[in-house]
C-alpha cells in the first residue's frame, strides 16, 4: 500500500452508464491529481486540485466531473463514455510547500473499460 | 511540444549488469524537478529518484542513480545490478516550478525494461 487508494482496481461499463471512481490519501497531503494512462501515449494530466480547489483541467471533456469534498478524497465521475477513454486511470497525491516536491505519491490505478 | 523524451520504446539487460535508461527534457524554466518512476504490470507508479535543477552533485538512492547534465539536459537512470525485479515500464517526469501548469508532471513515453536470467 503506497497511502493512496483507489477504487474499484477494475470498471467494465457501457456508454450509457454513470459510474464514479474513487480516491483517498492517508499521507496528509495538500494536493491530489488524476492522470489518464493510454496505450503507446505519455500519462496525460486531467485535473489538479490544491487545498480541495480545482486549479487545472487540462481540457478534459464534460463527460468526466471531478470532485473533491476534502483534501483526503478525490473522486472522478463518469458518465456517457466513449470507447476510446477506456484507460488506466490515476490517483496521485503531493505535498506542496512552495518549494520542489519530492516526488508524487501515486495509486494502483483503475483500468477502465467502456463498452 | 514534448518536454520529455525517452528514446528507448524497450531494453534488455542480463541480470547483474548496469543499464542505462536515456530522458531527455525541453524547459526554459531555471528551477524545475526531474522524477523517475517505474511502473510494474500492477499499474502502480512507484517513485524511484529525484533531481533538482539547482542540485549539485547527482542524486543516488540504492541501485538507482540519476546522470545529470544540465547542459545537455538529459537526466539518464542508470539501475546497477539489474534484478528479474526490475523488469517494467519505467518512466522520466519533470515539474516545472514557474509554470503556468501549477504542481503537474510532465511525463515521457516510458521504457520498457527487460531482466533475463
Amino acid at each position: 500500500e503506497t497511502g493512496v487508494t483507489q477504487t474499484p482496481r477494475h470498471l467494465v461499463m457501457g456508454m450509457t452508464n454513470k459510474k464514479s471512481l474513487k480516491c483517498e490519501q492517508h499521507l496528509g497531503h495538500n494536493a491530489m491529481y488524476w492522470y489518464k494512462q493510454s496505450a503507446k501515449k505519455p500519462l496525460e494530466l486531467m485535473f489538479v486540485y490544491n487545498f480541495k480547489e480545482q486549479t487545472e483541467n487540462n481540457s478534459v471533456p464534460s463527460r468526466f466531473s471531478p470532485e473533491c469534498p476534502n483534501s483526503s478524497h478525490l473522486f472522478l465521475h463518469l458518465h456517457t463514455l466513449q470507447p476510446e477513454d477506456s484507460a488506466l486511470y490515476l490517483c496521485a497525491s503531493s505535498q506542496e510547500t512552495g518549494g520542489v516536491s519530492y516526488g508524487y505519491t501515486f495509486g494502483s490505478g483503475t483500468r477502465l473499460t467502456v463498452v | 511540444a514534448q518536454k520529455i523524451t525517452q528514446t528507448q520504446p524497450g531494453m534488455f539487460v542480463q541480470e547483474k549488469e548496469a543499464v542505462t535508461l536515456d530522458c531527455t527534457y525541453d524547459t526554459s524554466d531555471p528551477s524545475y524537478g526531474l522524477f523517475w518512476y517505474k511502473q510494474p504490470s500492477s499499474g502502480e507508479m512507484i517513485f524511484l529518484i529525484y533531481q533538482g535543477s539547482y542540485d549539485q552533485q547527482n542524486a543516488t538512492e540504492g541501485r538507482y542513480s540519476l546522470n545529470f547534465q544540465k547542459a545537455r539536459k538529459s537526466a539518464n537512470l542508470v539501475i546497477s545490478a539489474s534484478q528479474l525485479g526490475d523488469s517494467a515500464m519505467y518512466f522520466c517526469a519533470m515539474r516545472e516550478m514557474n509554470s503556468n501548469s501549477g504542481y503537474a508532471l510532465n511525463f515521457g513515453k516510458g521504457t520498457s525494461l527487460l531482466v533475463t536470467p
